[in-house]
This record gives C-alpha cells, sequence and structure tokens, in this order.
C-alpha cells in the first residue's frame, strides 16, 4: 500500500509571499497524484492533478506542482499568495487500484 | 444535483446506537466511495462501489460498519452499536468512471461529522 507523507503541519505567511508545500509518497509503481484544498466551512475540493505527460502541472488559483519521480515528491507551489488562500491542504496519491491515500494535511494561514 | 451531497451534515449519538449517513453522488457517476477522517488527519478509504456492486469494503473498521449503494446511486453508511472511536467526518466522494485512470477524478461531499458521546 502507498503513503503520503507531507512535511509541514503548519504554514503562517504574509500576503505575496511564496507558497511552497511538500508532498513525498511510498510507492514504486506508476501513480497518480492529486492536491486537493478545503477552504474554512467547505469541502475539498480538487487543485490539480497530475496522471501523466509534463511533470508541471498547473491547476486552478494560479496553483502548481512539480512531480519529480527520483524523489516521489509532488510538491505544490504558489508564487504569491492572497488571503483567501487560507485553507487545508491535502496531498493524495492512487497507484493500481481507485483507492486514494491521503497525507495528514497542512493547514496554510495567510496573514492580510 | 451539481455535486456530491450528504446528510445529516451532523450527527451526535449516544454510545450504542445505530446511525445511518447518506450520500447522493453525482448523476451519472459509476464510482462511489466512502472515508473516514478523523480530526487533524486525512480522510481514510473504508469502502468503494462500482454501481451497486461493492468491490471493495477493506477499509470498514469494523463489522459494525456497513454500506450499500442497492440501485447504484444513492449509497447509506450504517454504523452500528457506536462506540466513541467512531466519532469522525465520514466523507463520500464520486467519480465519473472506475478504476484510477484519468476520467476518475473523485468529487468529495461536505460530509457528515459525526460525534458519539
Amino acid at each position: 500500500a502507498q503513503s503520503v507523507s507531507q512535511h509541514n503541519h503548519h504554514v503562517i505567511l504574509s500576503e505575496a509571499a511564496s507558497l511552497e508545500l511538500g508532498c513525498n509518497y511510498s510507492y514504486g509503481g506508476t501513480v497518480n497524484l492529486f492536491w486537493y484544498v478545503q477552504y474554512p466551512g467547505q469541502h475539498l475540493q480538487l487543485l490539480l492533478k497530475y496522471f501523466s505527460g509534463d511533470p508541471l502541472v498547473k491547476g486552478i488559483k494560479g496553483f502548481e506542482a512539480e512531480f519529480i519521480k527520483s524523489k516521489f515528491s509532488f510538491n505544490l507551489r504558489k508564487p504569491s499568495v492572497q488571503w483567501s488562500d487560507t485553507a487545508e491542504y491535502f496531498c493524495a496519491v492512487n497507484a493500481y487500484d481507485y483507492k486514494l491515500s491521503f497525507g495528514a494535511g497542512t493547514t496554510v494561514t495567510v496573514r492580510a | 444535483g451539481a455535486g456530491v451531497s450528504q446528510s445529516p451534515r451532523y450527527k451526535v449519538a449516544k454510545r450504542g446506537q445505530d446511525v445511518a449517513l447518506r450520500c447522493d453522488p453525482i448523476s451519472g457517476h459509476v464510482s462511489l466511495f466512502w472515508y473516514q477522517q478523523a480530526l487533524g488527519q486525512g480522510p481514510e478509504f473504508l469502502t468503494y462501489f462500482q454501481n451497486e456492486a461493492q468491490l471493495d469494503k477493506s477499509g470498514l473498521p469494523s463489522d459494525r460498519f456497513f454500506a450499500e449503494r442497492p440501485e447504484g446511486s444513492v449509497s447509506t453508511l450504517k454504523i452500528q452499536r457506536t462506540q466513541q472511536e467512531d466519532s469522525a467526518v465520514y466523507l463520500c466522494a464520486s467519480s465519473l468512471g472506475g478504476g484510477g485512470g484519468p476520467a476518475d477524478t473523485q468529487y468529495f461531499g461536505p460530509g457528515t461529522r459525526l460525534t458519539v458521546l
């Protein structure tokens, strides 16, 4: 079974700062990779996904993620955060099957 | 509807009570998933349906947990004789196809927060 680790539990930063959230997974085969976001009081929403092709994936709201196969990583980035990016971010993986394995999540707080 | 809906949104049960949680997936979605999210953790897989067939129930924590999707649309997760450790958010997700391909992005509902006293 695959496992997912997210490096940071809580990140606090100011508006306009750059954001990078780490995600590593443990599985040697082909994987599908996802970042989901949960804004306060809302449900999990898909930010972006990687299935194949260009390892640099662009998602909604200016987010992007880079799949580095040799490092088993799928880090999420945003060059300049806004207060509205305050949310919890989850990295998730599925491999040969449909089950999503999630990391524990990273809470991002953006100070205005 | 436009998205996955779940009801009730909040449920408080006394220990030992049975509860039933409902999920309405996106219309036309073949696959339906249940996940359990404990406080401060990511969601963990419970069970998976493709149409009305329950293809995987390996994540159900005990035989007190039971899920069904009799007509291939609405699903119910039932927990019998609830225990305090069952307190969590129960998430339902649906996807258009089945099997982990590009069509199979899972779309999540708002969840049901279960508190067992």
